[in-house]
């Protein structure tokens, strides 16, 4: 079984400051995990995802993430958040046996001027 | 490229009645996924599909639900009848290929049913 846990479900930092939204999986098989940016009204795309290579993934809008094996996380970051990376962030692990993924309940992130 | 297409983006319809949800995944894409998203539940995979044949319909909340895939291009999600319970965002998503293949995601049909 494979389950994912985004520890809060509200961040709020203001303009300029870091962004941390945490993420916690549990998976029998080496996983595959994935961050998806959900914007009002619309669907989500994908920010960045690990597939077993380097373990600091980089991906769009100037977020990464790390796999850490020993501590089962995957935490997103950003080092100056903008007014535009307001949103919903959802972690994301897949069971590439079974082929389906499992979301989190996502977290809200607001944006202070 | 076009995205994932989903039809109608927004259906308003009285309890009882049928709500059919429209889905165009990406061309190419062998992996067909019917979500569900609500602000209790968060975000639920209902049923997908590999090669237009559904492989998990584990999600599907009841028999009021089924979903089909009758060619490539092409996926249904029906509700029949249709409760108050039932009103949420659908979402339709495809994948390339799973295991590493990201997802992509529709726009979404907003349901609401009185």
């Amino acid at each position: 079984a494979q389950s994912v846990t985004q520890l809060g479900s509200h961040v709020s930092v203001s303009e300029g400051a870091l962004v941390l939204l945490r993420c916690n999986y549990s998976s029998s098989v080496p996983p595959y995990l994935f961050w998806y940016v959900q914007y009002p009204n619309q669907g989500l795309q994908l920010l960045l995802k690990y597939t077993s290579a380097a373990t600091l993934v980089k991906g769009i809008n100037g977020f990464e993430a790390e796999f850490k094996k020993s501590e089962t996380s995957f935490h997103l970051t950003k080092p100056s958040a903008h007014m535009s990376d307001a949103a919903e962030y959802f972690c994301a692990v897949i069971n590439t046996n079974a082929g389906k993924s499992t979301f989190g309940d996502g977290t809200t992130l607001t944006v202070k001027p | 490229d076009a995205g994932v297409i989903q039809s109608p983006r927004h259906e308003v319809t009285e309890m009882g009645q049928e709500v059919t949800l429209r889905c165009k995944p990406i061309s190419g894409h062998d992996y067909l996924f019917w979500y569900r998203q609500t602000m209790m539940r968060g975000l639920e995979l209902l049923i997908y599909f590999n090669n237009n044949v559904p492989i998990d319909d584990s999600g599907m909340p009841e028999d009021r639900f089924s979903a089909k895939m009758p060619n490539a291009s092409f996926s249904t999600l029906k509700i029949q009848p249709s409760e108050p319970r039932d009103s949420a965002v659908y979402f339709c998503a495809s994948s390339l290929r799973t295991g590493t293949g990201e997802l992509f995601f529709g726009e979404g049909s907003r349901l609401t049913v009185l």
